[in-house]
């Protein structure tokens, strides 16, 4: 059973780079594409991006330049970088497996509040 | 961007009634070269992350129940749950896979009545 755990600071800077990690268990990393999705308190889902383990990225447009994703095969993990973040950023962060029709592993979540 | 519209909000469904969640997608998510409907639904209860039920618009995962149904195609999708059991109040999400950014609609909230 594939599960996936995401890791970082939970209160970042306005200003500052939120740092994310996902760590994947159960399977290899290797051979798909991992996105990052978040969702406001109360609020809806919101497709941040997504890394094929080769290392190709697709960014939502809307936060294209302030994301970077990157992966390591060798940790089975992969990373996001939020940069310039403001108060509009606070949100649950998931990192999950993507298929080629959705979106099946899901981490728990992690909260990160963006504030001073 | 494809945009995503689901109706209702929110629904509030008699215990083993029939729900009826709509989606409806800015353009068509039909993949024409193996006519698949790029449209997945997924289940979020309080708490978790969501959850896939239903892709390709109409394949339900692996050990969904089979009261949950979706249909549609082109541009107009609906998700049934046939008897409504009380673990399924939850929100609702349907989600467009066939372009970059990978939109999902607002959510649909669905609630016991």
């Amino acid at each position: 059973q594939v599960q996936l755990q995401e890791s970082g600071p939970g209160l970042v800077k306005p200003s500052e780079t939120l740092s994310l990690t996902c760590t994947v268990s159960g399977g290899s990393i290797s051979g798909y594409f991992w996105n990052w999705i978040r969702q406001p308190a109360g609020k809806g889902l919101e497709w941040i991006g997504r890394i094929y383990t080769g290392g190709s990225t697709n960014y939502n447009p809307s936060l294209k330049s302030r994301v970077t994703m990157s992966v390591d095969t060798s940790k089975n993990q992969f990373s996001l970088k939020l940069s310039s973040v403001t108060a509009a950023d606070t949100a649950t962060y998931y990192c999950a497996r993507a298929l080629e029709y959705g979106t099946d592993y899901w981490g728990q979540g992690t909260l990160v509040t963006v504030s001073s | 961007d494809i945009v995503m519209t689901q109706s209702p909000d929110s629904l509030a469904v008699s215990l083993g009634e029939r729900a009826t969640i709509n989606c409806k997608s800015s353009q068509s998510v039909l993949y024409s070269s193996n006519n698949k409907n790029y449209l997945t639904w997924y289940q979020q209860k309080p708490g978790q992350p969501p959850k896939l039920l239903i892709y390709w618009a109409s394949t339900r995962e692996s050990g969904v129940p089979d009261r949950f149904s979706g249909s549609g195609s082109g541009t107009d999708f609906t998700l049934t749950i046939s008897r409504l059991q009380a673990e399924d109040v939850a929100v609702y999400y349907c989600q467009q896979y066939y372009n970059s950014p990978y939109t999902f609609g607002q959510g649909t909230k669905l609630e016991i009545k």
